[in-house]
């Protein structure tokens, strides 16, 4: 079946590093593909997304590309700042009769100042 | 902006009480869903819906039902609460469903049961 896997955590990260979070997926067809963040204490935002193969998503100085040769969609950011410490959760959109997301277990992100 | 409200921030029940969780959505969406979400396994789905008195179960429906009676309203009933209910539960809504169409997300409701 349609399954997600991304890198556990917690990762620790200094201010103005630079981020990446592994995500794998297994998928029939063409899956969409998703990042969500959770801050502490709220529901999960929408950070960016990508339809189809080669799509870069990107939101916030984020950015995932949509690589069907590897099934990946890797996220990324150039520079942390502590303001970005949640959760991350990538997702795909099964793309069958009910379209439902299937999430990652999550990944704990920490920017210290 | 979408906005997703669940009823209770945090709940304490006790073991065999019936427990309803509430969720509104105010955008028109037709699709709405319930998940809970437990450490090391991220969001779980419990059931969804496509439509006003439509359901559907998810991955995990046991010990769970739910009512949807008007469009913006989802509920999630516990029959009867056990220990192992004990998580945090998230409601979304959707534009219909369109696999590029974002979930909306509520802040979540961390239910206890004692």
């Amino acid at each position: 079946g349609n399954s997600v896997t991304q890198m556990e955590g917690p990762v620790t990260l200094s201010e103005e590093a630079f981020l990446t979070i592994n995500c794998t997926y297994t998928a029939t067809g063409y899956p969409s593909l998703f990042w969500y963040v959770q801050y502490p204490g709220e529901g999960l935002q929408l950070l960016l997304k990508a339809t189809k193969a080669d799509d870069k998503g990107s939101n916030k100085g984020f950015e995932a590309t949509y690589r069907k040769e590897t099934t990946s969609f890797h996220l990324e950011k150039g520079s942390v700042q502590v303001s970005d410490s949640a959760v991350y959760f990538c997702a795909l959109s099964d793309g069958g009769a009910t379209n439902k997301l299937i999430f990652g277990t999550g990944t704990l992100l920490a920017v210290q100042p | 902006d979408v906005k997703v409200t669940q009823s209770s921030r945090y709940l304490v029940k006790r073991t065999g009480e019936k427990v309803f969780l509430e969720c509104v959505q105010d955008m028109d969406h037709e699709n709405m869903f319930w998940y809970r979400q437990d450490p090391g396994l991220g969001l779980r789905l419990i059931y969804f819906s496509y439509d006003v008195k439509m359901k559907e179960k998810g991955d995990i429906p046991e010990g769970y039902s739910v009512s949807r009676e008007k469009k913006e309203r989802f509920s999630l009933i516990l029959e009867s609460a056990s220990t192992n209910q004990t998580s945090m539960y998230l409601c979304a809504s959707r534009l219909r469903d369109f696999s590029n169409q974002p979930q909306h997300f509520g802040d979540g409701t961390r239910l206890s049961i004692l």
